[in-house]
């Protein structure tokens, strides 16, 4: 079955750690690609998205993540985190011509001051 | 919350009682989504309009219905609830489809005893 999978559940880091959060996809053809995130007590909010051009996609608070169609993965990136970071986030994927985003199951992140 | 209200915002109901949850947009986009989020499940998609009267099912359909007689509501009905639909459910909309960036309602969360 085509799914979205995010392989880290719960993730827990330092401040100032280093961050990737890994994201596979599993539809072919092209797709479109966004990261998530939801920080606690609120809804989701875009982090970033990819949809053609430069892998390298860079996003709101020192966000980024690299598209690499070979692996079918959109993973996510951060050279350093902040306590307030602390969130759930989403994968997400829309297959062209699909009316949906189809969603990873999300990875926890938890940063330790 | 980019002008989506949904409500109920809180909501408690026994088993076998009919819920419908709201949402609300001022922002004139047309497509508007009902996701349930689950621990585990990430976010999946229930239903989707595409415009005024035009619906369609998503992943996790069986057991709602939806209506859309005006661009800025759009309703999620659950006819009988049961337990299985305990969940934190999102209203989203996005002003295409295809680029699918979605902005998310604050959620709803439903219990059902």
């Amino acid at each position: 079955a085509q799914s979205v999978s995010q392989h880290n559940h719960h993730v827990i880091l330092s401040e100032a750690a280093s961050l990737e959060l890994g994201c596979n996809y599993s539809y072919g053809g092209t797709v479109n690609l966004f990261w998530y995130v939801q920080y606690p007590g609120q809804h989701l909010q875009l982090l970033l998205k990819y949809f053609s051009g430069d892998p390298l996609v860079k996003g709101i608070k020192g966000f980024e993540a690299e598209f690499i169609k070979s692996k079918f993965s959109f993973n996510l990136r951060k050279p350093s985190v902040q306590w307030s970071d602390t969130a759930e986030y989403f994968c997400a994927v829309n297959p062209t011509g699909a009316n949906n985003l189809f969603f990873g199951t999300g990875t926890r992140l938890t940063v330790i001051p | 919350d980019a002008g989506i209200t949904q409500s109920p915002r809180h909501k408690v109901t026994e088993t076998g009682t009919p819920v419908t949850l709201r949402c609300h947009q001022t922002e004139n986009h047309r497509y508007m989504y009902w996701y349930r989020q689950d621990p585990g499940h990430g976010l999946r998609l229930i239903h989707y309009s595409y415009g005024v009267k035009d619906t369609d099912k998503g992943e996790v359909s069986d057991g709602y219905s939806v209506s859309r007689s005006k661009t800025e509501d759009f309703l999620l009905t659950l006819e009988s609830a049961t337990s299985s639909q305990t969940s934190v459910y999102f209203c989203a909309i996005s002003e295409s489809t295809g680029a699918n960036v979605l902005t998310f309602g604050a959620g709803s969360r439903l219990t059902v005893l």
